[in-house]
């Protein structure tokens, strides 16, 4: 089992509707990232949060230490939106362990 | 400010080669961490230099190695390159060891023929 899991792997979704992006962990952890990856590779921090609730423009993300769960929410999604998501956790040390990543497509 | 510069983009390579990646954090950032991404094995950590020292690694044999410059630059190399190799090589740079945000350079695209 991997230490960190992300559901759903693939999420299609229609403009404008409300997408929820599930992570859990199996590890104590310091902090938490999600990251959103489109093709061709580069990767860009979203969110990094330890404890509690952050947002940004559409994104919200929330994290519950005692339950070893986060989420990633985006409102009125939009097709730009579309890319990998990637929940990953800081650990031991000064590492960070990946989710398998989440395809998301919105469609006009 | 700059963000995280990685060269080459792209590199194609020969079974039994050598390479060699370079990583430019953002200026100030003193931790460089370095990641491979393969379609069947995702993102997984390969190394994390601060200060000029290697503080972690990961699970990769020794042909993968690294180092860190003074000025915070790190370079990675691969030698006796294998076909597995293959895979888009990232590099992240954060102010401080675990526990702060990560930024990740465009990637370097590494095909082994």
């Amino acid at each position: 089992k991997n230490e960190v899991e992300q559901s759903p792997q693939n999420l299609t979704a229609q403009e404008g509707e409300f997408i929820t992006i599930n992570c859990s962990y199996s590890v104590g952890i310091s902090a938490l990232h999600w990251l959103q990856q489109h093709p061709g590779g580069g990767i860009v921090s979203l969110f990094m949060l330890s404890s509690g609730k952050k947002k940004h423009g559409r994104l919200i993300a929330t994290i519950n230490i005692q339950e070893k769960h986060s989420s990633l929410h985006i409102t009125a999604s939009h097709p730009r939106d579309s890319a990998v998501y990637i929940c990953a956790v800081w650990t031991s040390g000064s590492r960070l362990t990946f989710g398998e990543g989440t395809q998301l497509t919105v469609n006009p | 400010k700059a963000g995280v510069t990685q060269t080459p983009r792209y590199l194609i390579k020969t079974r039994g080669q050598q390479v060699t990646l370079s990583c430019s954090p953002i200026s100030g950032h003193r931790s460089v961490s370095w990641y491979q991404q393969t379609p069947g094995q995702g993102l997984q950590f390969l190394f994390e230099y601060f200060s000029e020292t290697q503080r972690n690694k990961g699970n990769f044999p020794g042909r993968f190695s690294g180092r860190q410059f003074s000025n915070s630059r790190s370079e990675m190399n691969v030698s006796t390159l294998e076909l597995g190799d293959s895979a888009l090589y990232l590099c992240a740079s954060s102010f401080n060891q675990g526990n702060t945000e990560a930024f990740f350079g465009q990637g370097t695209r590494l095909t082994v023929v």
